[in-house]
């Protein structure tokens, strides 16, 4: 089946380490977003990738890195550097950039102790 | 990308029609009303969108009116797998990046 895969549903890690989401998609899609929603919010845009090995800041990059090396996959690292990480992590992939249907993996939920 | 408003929370009871509604009144000529959902603790999910004539889906439909300032999601039967956060988003059709801006949306349970 096509679709958006992001591990792990559940990550924990200690205040100060880096951490990576994984996020692997299957439809062919050029472009993939990374977002984070915070409790009762909306979804805000950390990066997104319109073609391999091309990426660029969304509203809230920073501290946040991301890799494109794959057409498939597009890693979000959560840096020491940023000062909230607790949250939801969605992935997203669609066919563009612009107007295009945008498919969501399941999300990795990121618990910094 | 236009601003849009929607009602923190409605209640339909299952079978019946839920009527979710949206007003995006800054809307421009050229922004297109979407409707994504989001059931609890999962990804978000497209449902439909439209720019000014009505559209109708497997899942929904959308009535626009007239001027666009305002619009309507439509699901006719709705069910116990409907419960979710529903989210009313215009975007724009040229230099975008894509992103979508996600407001509060309409919490929708429905009911036995």
């Amino acid at each position: 089946d096509g679709g958006i895969t992001q591990s792990p549903k559940y990550l924990f890690r200690k205040e100060g380490q880096n951490v990576t989401l994984s996020c692997e998609q299957n439809l062919n899609h050029d472009a993939m977003y990374w977002y984070r929603q915070d409790p009762g919010q909306g979804l805000r845009l950390i990066y997104y990738s319109q073609i391999v090995n091309d990426f660029q800041k969304g509203d809230i990059a920073e501290g946040y890195s991301v890799s494109r090396e794959k057409k498939e996959s597009f890693p979000l690292t959560v840096t020491s550097a940023q000062k909230n990480p607790t949250a939801f992590y969605l992935c997203a992939s669609s066919i563009g950039l612009g107007l295009n249907e945008q498919f969501f993996g399941p999300g990795t939920r990121l618990t910094v102790l | 990308d236009a601003k849009t408003t929607q009602p923190t929370s409605m209640d339909c009871a299952e079978g019946r029609a839920a009527n979710l509604p949206c007003n995006h009144s800054t809307i421009s000529g050229n922004e297109y009303v979407y409707w994504y959902r989001q059931i609890h603790s999962q990804g978000p999910q497209y449902i439909i969108h439209g720019l000014k004539n009505n559209e109708t889906n497997e899942m929904a439909s959308l009535i626009i009116t007239e001027d666009r300032k305002s619009s309507t999601l439509i699901l006719p039967h709705a069910t116990l797998r409907d419960t979710a956060v529903y989210y009313c988003i215009v975007r724009v059709a040229n230099g975008n990046t894509g992103k979508l801006i996600f407001g509060q949306g309409t919490t929708l349970q429905v009911k036995p």
